[in-house]
């Protein structure tokens, strides 16, 4: 099965408020790494964490890797938050291939 | 800023025909990743290499040829396309030995097989 299960699929939010995205996964990785799909297409990596948290304006992720999640948190959001983030997770020891999660479509509304 | 572009950025391939995906990076990075992603799923491995002429296979190789024949450059090769392999297609590059597993995305390739 899929190793890593990001949550939610889709999610819609109005301007200023916030909400959490969500990465499951089914083994202990090393890493994670979170992205936004930007309006041309390209993927810009936003945190890379072996552990704990981190902060970059107003977005804040956090890994677990004994409890196997990660978060990603937006704060007062606004309209060009919008787009597809994605999780991707760094295996165990011997793989260093990244497993994508299947993306949240993240919708800012006025 | 790391660099990586890929070419064509949109193509249109007929069943059967063959179709290749460029990928040039800046990074001076040695590895090099194409991905497929498609709607519902994440981005999936195809091909991905780690030096210069040599390539291995990722999660989902079948169907795919892949070329390194420089440091910077790294190739997708669809011999006979087929419906199912339309998708948008994204290289990446990393270095290794710096922070992990960072990844540096080109900006996709929309391959659409008719």
């Amino acid at each position: 099965g899929d190793q890593v299960e990001q949550s939610p699929s889709a999610l819609s939010l109005h301007e200023g408020t916030g909400s959490a995205l969500r990465c499951n996964f089914t083994t202990t990785m090393r890493a994670v790494q979170w992205f936004r799909k930007n309006s041309r297409g390209s993927l810009i990596n936003l945190f890379y964490l072996a552990s704990g948290t981190k902060e970059n304006g107003r977005l804040k992720s956090a890994f677990d890797s004994k409890e196997r999640y990660s978060t990603l948190h937006i704060r007062d959001a606004q309209l060009e938050d919008s787009g597809t983030y994605f999780c991707a997770a760094d295996p165990p020891s011997g793989s260093w291939q990244l497993i994508f999660g299947s993306g949240t479509q993240l919708t800012v509304m006025p | 800023e790391a660099a990586v572009t890929q070419s064509p950025r949109s193509k249109v391939a007929v069943t059967g025909g063959k179709v290749t995906l460029s990928c040039h990076q800046t990074n001076n990075h040695d590895y090099m990743y194409w991905y497929r992603q498609d709607t519902g799923h994440g981005l999936r491995l195809i091909h991905y290499s780690y030096v210069a002429d040599s390539t291995e296979k990722g999660d989902i190789p079948d169907g795919y040829k892949a070329s390194r024949p420089s440091q910077e450059n790294f190739s997708l090769i669809l011999e006979l396309a087929s419906l199912s392999q339309t998708a948008v297609y994204f290289c990446a590059s990393s270095d290794r030995a710096y922070s992990g597993n960072t990844l540096y995305f080109g900006e996709g390739s929309r391959l659409i097989v008719v």
